[in-house]
């Protein structure tokens, strides 16, 4: 069974361009989680998608950021304009079950490799 | 506010040697607590997890986590260290808000260990 994979693995661009982020997660799971991690610190929660609706984005820093997720299979998040702030790694996780999450049960999230943009 | 902590940036051992690697967590409710590792160039790996049940869990390599509910901690543990452990290590709790979840995580703890 493929992992989640996420493309590219790693983006270099320049203060006011825009980057595009893909995150194909692990086929048949409807969670879909991006997160980020900024140089030393830790790793926040961005959004989280259930199929194709946006569930959850309380952790989206402000309205540079896009994501969508069409047709509930892969995810793009889209940076425009980037700024320095921006530079981190960028992780996609996906989960089973588009349902609300039962209180006693916790579907794990499957992480993928992270892409690191450098905004310069 | 729900929060992991791990105090340590960075633990060294010597291979052969018993590790701990530090976290605890400030939560509302049960706590579901996570331990993912991050090998150089790869993605975040699931290590294990505790829900409920026994406050000793065991996980992938050889790891064993023991949770603390008076100490409100949940340290990595391994009796005999391999180079090969050296990683960055999180520690994560599970939010769930209106039925849906997320983790929060810590800021990390790099795993050396020398030969």
């Amino acid at each position: 069974e493929a992992g989640v994979t996420q493309f590219p693995s790693h983006s270099v661009i320049e203060k006011g361009q825009t980057v595009t982020l893909r995150c194909d997660p692990i086929s048949g799971h409807d969670n879909l989680y991006w997160y980020r991690r900024v140089m030393g610190k830790e790793i926040k929660f961005l959004l989280h998608f259930v199929k194709e609706s946006k569930q959850d984005e309380s952790g989206m820093p402000n309205n540079r950021f896009l994501a969508e997720r069409t047709g509930g299979t892969y995810s793009t998040l889209k940076v425009q304009p980037a700024e320095l702030e921006d530079s981190g790694v960028y992780f996609c996780a996906s989960s089973l079950d588009g349902l609300p999450v039962l209180a006693a049960y916790s579907y794990e999230q499957y992480f993928g490799p992270g892409t690191r943009l450098t905004v310069t | 506010a729900q929060s992991v902590a791990q105090p340590e940036d960075q633990v060294n051992v010597a291979e052969g040697n018993p590790l701990t690697v530090k976290c605890t967590y400030s939560v509302s409710g049960n706590p579901y607590l996570f331990w993912y590792v991050q090998y150089p160039n790869r993605g975040l790996q699931f290590l294990l997890k505790y829900i409920t049940g026994d406050n000793l869990v065991k996980g992938s390599y050889g790891f064993e986590a023991e949770f603390n509910k008076s100490q409100t901690s949940f340290h990595l543990k391994k009796p005999s260290a391999l180079v090969s452990d050296s990683a960055l290590y999180f520690c994560a709790v599970r939010v769930q808000l209106a039925g849906f979840q997320k983790l929060v995580f810590g800021t990390g703890t790099r795993l050396l260990v020398s030969p």
